[in-house]
């Protein structure tokens, strides 16, 4: 079945550096690509979604990069902050008109002050 | 517009009940599905909806049913409460256009107890 892996699990950098958590996906027909932060005890929320006809998207400090023969596509955060501090997750659309949405098993990033 | 509402918020049964989380959407969306969140396990699909009348299985549909009778509600059954079953179940809506996929916007959580 369709496959999104994750990593790392868990991040720590200082406050200003720059954050980058990779995934990879198993579905060649995948065509969207959320992500999603969740701060603790609280709802998902997407934050930057990428198409698969697109290779890069910014969207001020946050940038993903998608890869689409390596199957791979990343999260870039410059600049981080404290307040960025949270669980971020992957996510793939599966090929066709589903739209079935199946997640990484998340990143923990901790921004130390 | 109220968005994706779940309710209860927080549950405890008994090994064995039954119960149903209940999910509605107010943003006339076609896809919805539930989701369960483990520590360490991320977000895994149990099942979803393409629209009204159409249900399918997500990575983990044992012991839940589901029926969406209306474009707006999503309800989660569980037919015989487990321990393992304890968990959060997050349920999402989304747009599409075309099989293109949205991102979905997720309910606020039902935190689910199984003793």
């Amino acid at each position: 079945g369709e496959n999104v892996e994750q990593h790392p699990s868990t991040l720590s950098v200082q406050e200003g550096d720059s954050a980058v958590i990779k995934c990879t996906y198993s579905d060649s027909a995948s065509n969207y690509f959320p992500w999603y932060k969740q701060e603790l005890g609280k709802r998902p929320q997407l934050i930057i979604d990428i198409r698969s006809n697109v290779g890069e998207k910014k969207d001020q400090r946050i940038a993903v990069t998608l890869n689409k023969t390596a199957k791979h596509f990343s999260l870039h955060i410059t600049e981080t902050q404290p307040e960025d501090s949270a669980v971020y997750f992957c996510a793939a659309i599966t090929g066709g008109a589903t739209n079935k949405l199946i997640f990484g098993t998340g990143t923990l990033l901790a921004v130390q002050p | 517009n109220a968005g994706v509402t779940q309710t209860p918020k927080f549950q405890v049964l008994k090994t064995g009940q039954s119960m149903t989380l209940q999910c509605a959407q107010d943003m006339n969306h076609e896809y919805m599905s539930w989701y369960r969140q483990d520590p360490g396990m991320g977000l895994r699909l149990i099942h979803y909806s393409v629209g009204a009348g159409i249900t399918d299985q997500g990575e983990v549909p044992n012991g839940y049913n589901v029926s969406r009778s209306t474009t707006e509600d999503f309800p989660l059954r569980l037919l015989s409460a487990a321990p393992s079953q304890t968990s959060v179940y997050f349920c999402a809506s989304s747009r599409s256009t075309g099989g293109s996929g949205y991102g979905y916007t997720f309910g606020s959580g039902t935190r689910l107890t199984v003793v």
